[in-house]
């Protein structure tokens, strides 16, 4: 059982056009991260969120963390093609240890 | 500044053959860890260190050692291999206070058959 699920596994939406993915879970987390993986490369980060119902922004992207701690959302404004790949959730519990969600796949159809 | 380099890109293993996978990084990070990806199940972690001569494992360490003996390098080491090893392999590090995010190699692609 993942500790972090992400939804929807799968997206394919039309060139500007806006979406949402979501991370959840039971527990809570003290940071949690956004990275994105293109194919044959490793993860690269996005963005870390520390407080809950903090809320950040990176050009068209908003990353949002749940008051509790335990969810957060990535909303993209008017995909790219350029915004195609894996969009994967990262938390950590205090430990040194960080879990990674499940991944969804997007694809911005030009 | 390389960051994190991993090598072999590609590795075929035959079942209960042994081999190691290299990741070194140049960033003077202190801590680092192995994750697997594989199909629907993101990147589980194998095992990580906090320091030169400090390691412990994470959620799937079954099969796998590791060692770390410098700041710098991070090997892990199939012991023999399975093919539930069939997976690609991540390397990642990060300063302290790993809020910062980690930053990953480009991975290996090990096949075991």
């Amino acid at each position: 059982t993942q500790l972090l699920e992400q939804s929807p596994q799968f997206l394919s939406i039309q060139e500007g056009e806006n979406l949402t993915v979501y991370c959840n879970s039971s527990s809570v987390f003290s940071s949690l991260q956004w990275y994105r993986q293109e194919p044959g490369e490793g993860p690269v980060l996005l963005v870390t969120v520390v407080t809950g119902g903090e809320v950040k922004k990176l050009k068209r992207l908003t990353f949002q963390f749940g008051d509790a701690r335990k969810d957060s959302s990535l909303h993209i404004t008017a995909a790219q093609t350029g915004d195609t790949g894996l969009y994967l959730c990262a938390g950590d519990r205090g430990g040194n240890q960080f879990y990674f969600g499940t991944g969804t796949s997007l694809t911005v159809i030009p | 500044n390389a960051g994190v380099t991993q090598t072999p890109k590609f590795q075929v293993l035959k079942t209960g053959q042994s081999m190691t996978l290299q990741c070194a990084q140049d960033m003077n990070h202190e801590y680092m860890s192995w994750y697997r990806q594989d199909p629907g199940m993101g990147l589980r972690l194998i095992h990580y260190s906090v320091g030169a001569g400090i390691t412990d494992q994470g959620e799937v360490p079954n099969g796998y050692n590791v060692s770390r003996s410098t700041t710098e390098d991070f090997p892990l080491r199939l012991l023999s291999a399975a093919p539930s090893q069939t997976s690609v392999y991540f390397c990642a590090s990060s300063p302290p206070g790993y809020r910062v995010g980690y930053t990953f190699g480009s991975g290996t692609r090990l096949t075991v058959v």
